[in-house]
């Protein structure tokens, strides 16, 4: 299977400490995504790379939060000086450029925060 | 700016009943819209889209139906399953190339009881 890969799939943190997560996206995609879901809400947009450009971020991606592309394969997301609020599912998705085009999405980072 | 409202949930149905599962959206140009479901465990994944008005999506025995007029896009399946047991999200994208930053709705839980 050559899905969307997130990892870790869990993460447990004390406020304060910074974390970071890991999404591969399908091979030869060239746009990746991230999205945030609290529970019982819909996925939020957080940010969009076209290969290792960051196209566009969220205002909802506050200073405390890094996104890096820097092959245009995999990406990391950052949280520094994590809080409570922090706590959610964290979903990276990536697809080919194009209209037609599908959107996969990975199984998502669920980040608790302590 | 964008926003996406979706029937609560959840919903439990008896297996072969007919569902609807209610989806309006504002939007400030023409969007695209999109039904994504999540089944226990698993990743987002297109269950369905329509890119115009009156464009019908269809997969799965599932159908939408984009209504400008109305600005719906209600989800509708005529003899559901259990396996159609899931959680159901309406979305938009207003990008030039359809897809692209996505805004869902908050989700319907649907349990399909034998």
């Amino acid at each position: 299977d050559t899905g969307v890969s997130q990892d870790p799939r869990h993460k447990i943190t004390k406020r304060g400490q910074n974390v970071t997560f890991r999404c591969d996206p399908i091979s030869e995609h060239n746009r990746l995504y991230w999205y945030r879901q609290t529970l019982g809400q819909g996925p939020e947009f957080l940010t969009y790379f076209q290969n290792e450009a960051q196209l566009e971020k969220s205002r909802l991606l506050s200073d405390r939060f890094s996104a890096e592309r820097p092959k245009g394969s995999f990406s990391t997301l950052e949280i520094q000086r994590t809080e409570q609020g922090d706590s959610a599912m964290y979903l990276c998705a990536s697809r080919r450029t194009g209209p037609n085009e599908k959107l996969f999405f990975g199984s998502g980072t669920q980040l608790s925060v302590l | 700016g964008n926003s996406v409202t979706q029937m609560e949930g959840p919903v439990t149905l008896s297996e072969e009943a007919f569902l609807t599962i209610n989806c309006t959206y504002t939007a400030t140009g023409y969007p695209s819209l999109f039904w994504y479901v999540q089944y226990p465990g698993e990743g987002l994944q297109l269950l369905l889209k329509a890119t115009k008005a009156d464009d019908k999506g269809s997969n799965k025995g599932f159908e939408a139906t984009y209504r400008k007029e109305t600005t719906s896009f209600h989800l509708e399946k005529g003899s559901v399953q259990v396996s159609d047991s899931a959680v159901y999200f309406c979305a938009l994208s207003e990008a030039w190339f359809g897809n692209e930053k996505l805004t869902f709705g908050t989700g319907t839980r649907l349990t399909i009881i034998p």
